[in-house]
This record gives structure tokens, sequence and C-alpha cells, in this order.
């Protein structure tokens, strides 16, 4: 199994702080994907990186996809409570069809 | 509405009772999976499949079993439940292996 390890596990910012979590494997990844659970839900995409190096933008947050396709960072910007939840990073698995995720960095962001 | 639907969303049964949880999407996606929720070990997956008849081992497959008789279905079953498999249970389905995965809003299983 492909791992991915996110980190930090935990994070209480307040608003308006940044912040950037990390996503590492010691795999290349064809594509890397960040995904956010809010409780009692499922997780939804946010993000799909294919290339290496590429930067995309979602508003306040920034995906950024290695180099090299191992690792992956999402940075926030001016964090709002709105931004609490659970993110995860996810990639192809060693079949290329299973999804495998990493253990998810909890944000909590107090007004 | 694109969705993925799981039932039922809670779920309380003894030791020894099988079950099974539904999971229905209503995208004609190919792949389809299993992931259990635990705190502290993330999202696992159980099974996955790519197709009709076609279904493989994840991470955790041992207690479940799984099919894929139609397109739009993959229930997941627990022949004899045990409480190591008291967890929250996600549905998820995408088209190919770049696209995104849409889960279902989980089952919550207890095992007592």
């Amino acid at each position: 199994t492909q791992l991915l390890e996110q980190s930090p596990q935990f994070l209480s910012i307040q608003e308006g702080e940044n912040l950037t979590v990390y996503c590492n494997s010691s795999s290349v990844f064809s594509s890397l994907q960040w995904y956010r659970q809010e409780p009692g839900e499922g997780p939804v995409l946010l993000v799909t990186v294919v290339t290496g190096g590429e930067v995309k933008k979602l508003k306040r947050l920034t995906f950024q996809f290695g180099d090299a396709r191992k690792d992956s960072s999402l940075h926030i910007t001016a964090a709002q409570p709105g931004d609490t939840g659970l993110y995860l990073c996810a990639g192809e698995g060693d079949s290329g069809y299973a999804l495998n995720f990493g253990k998810g960095t909890s944000l909590l962001v107090t007004p | 509405e694109a969705q993925v639907t799981q039932n039922p969303r809670y779920l309380i049964t003894v030791t020894g009772k099988k079950l099974t949880v539904t999971c229905s999407q209503n995208m004609n996606h190919e792949y389809m999976s299993w992931y259990r929720q635990d705190p502290g070990l993330g999202l696992r997956q159980i099974y996955y499949s790519m197709n009709v008849e076609v279904t493989d081992k994840g991470d955790v497959p041992e207690g479940y079993k799984v099919s894929r008789k139609e397109k739009r279905n993959f229930p997941l079953i627990l022949e004899s439940p045990s409480p190591n498999q008291t967890s929250l249970y996600f549905c998820a389905s995408r088209q190919d292996r770049v696209t995104e995965a849409f889960f279902g809003q989980g089952t919550r299983l207890t095992v007592v």
C-alpha cells in the first residue's frame, strides 16, 4: 500500500491566521486529490493535482503538487471559522484503481 | 441529482447477526469502494470494484464481503459482525482513476 503521511494531525488557530497542511509519501503518484470532510458527512473533493510542480488556487486555498509527485501541500490564507473541518489527501493505490487516503488534518478555526 | 446513497445511516446490532449495508450510485460510475473510518486510523479501504462482477480486496477486508451484480449497487456484507467492526462506513464511487470520488453520507455501525 502506498502510504500518505499528513501533518500536522491537529491544528487549532484563530480567524485570520495562515496555515499549511502537508501530505508526503515515499511513492510517486500520478495524481493527488484533496478532500474536506465535515462532521457527519462524507468527504468532498476540493482539488485534483496532476502535474509535478502544479499550483492550483481555490479562493483562499492554494494547493501545490511537488515536482517529484511524491508530496503536496495545502495553504489557507486568512482562515475563517467556515474552514473548520478534516482535510484529507488521497492518491491512487498500487493497483491504480483504489484510492488511498492520508489520516487527515483536523483544523479548528476560532473567531 | 448525482449522489451516492447508503442505507442505513445508523445501525446497532449484536455480535454474529448478519447484516448488509446497501450502496447505490446514479452516476453510471465504473469504480466503487467501501471504506471504514476510525479515530486515529483515518479512512481505510475495505473492498473496491472496477466494474460489474469485478471486485478486489482493499487494506482491511477481513470480516467483510461485497458483490457487484449491477453497476449501480455495491452492498457491503458482514456475515458475522464483531465489536471490532464498530465504525463509520463510507461508500464511494468515481468514473475513472483521476476523477472525483463521490461519497455517501456514511453508516455508523455499532456491534455490541
